[in-house]
């Protein structure tokens, strides 16, 4: 199975960048999603991650390790819509569609 | 923008009724999925459909659960005996292909079981 650890929440300020990072150990590994959930309402997609290195797409990146088991997603310039849960997932290996999601960092941005 | 639609956005069911949650994934899809989402925990995978068979689910698609694609444009859920344990928020998504290619998650559909 896979087991993904992410911080649960973190505080930030607008303007600021913050980084949530996220480690998973798995037998095996396919490729690690980010997605971005506002309460209430369904995931939507910022990244995928599946060889080493780093991905950037306007104000976000996303990073992976794929020896260290871990990624991150750096958030710059930071407004106050970013306030949301940010979660990662890994996708199962052996397969191409199952996907496994951590329980999400909930992403505060204070003024 | 083609967006993944779900109907009804909240549906209240007594406990041993049957349910089915409707879908329809963007037209030019091929993959459809479902996951559930109790509140205040992590998203689950539930199963994937492709070519009018399920590819892969998970161990919480049980005998109880069931997919179909019962025309060009529909994807339903089928529960069919709701426990309380049900109650939940599940998600449709849907992909041109698996892979690296990302899922497009439809509103949700709250099931409340009482």
């Amino acid at each position: 199975g896979q087991n993904i650890d992410q911080p649960t929440e973190m505080t930030a300020t607008e303007g600021a960048i913050v980084q949530i990072n996220c480690t998973y150990q798995t037998s095996g590994f396919n490729g690690l999603f980010w997605y971005q959930q506002h309460a209430g309402e369904a995931p939507t997609f910022l990244s995928y991650n599946v060889l080493d290195g780093l991905e950037e797409k306007g104000r976000f990146s996303s990073f992976l390790s794929r020896s260290k088991g871990y990624s991150y997603l750096l958030l710059k310039e930071l407004q106050m819509k970013d306030s949301a849960s940010y979660l990662c997932a890994v996708r199962d290996p052996g397969g191409y569609q199952k996907v496994t999601f951590g329980t999400g960092t909930k992403l505060q941005v204070i003024p | 923008e083609p967006e993944v639609t779900q109907t009804p956005s909240h549906q209240v069911t007594q406990m041993g009724q049957e349910v089915i949650l409707r879908c329809v994934p963007i037209s030019n899809h091929l993959y459809f999925y479902w996951y559930r989402q109790i509140l205040g925990q992590k998203v689950e995978f539930l199963v994937s459909f492709y070519n009018n068979e399920i590819s892969e689910k998970s161990e919480i698609f049980d005998d109880q659960f069931s997919v179909e694609r019962p025309d060009g444009s529909n994807f339903t859920l089928k529960i069919r005996s709701t426990k309380l344990e049900d109650s939940a928020m599940y998600f449709c998504a849907s992909s041109e292909w698996p892979g690296l290619y990302e899922q497009y998650f439809g509103p949700g559909t709250r099931l409340t079981v009482t």
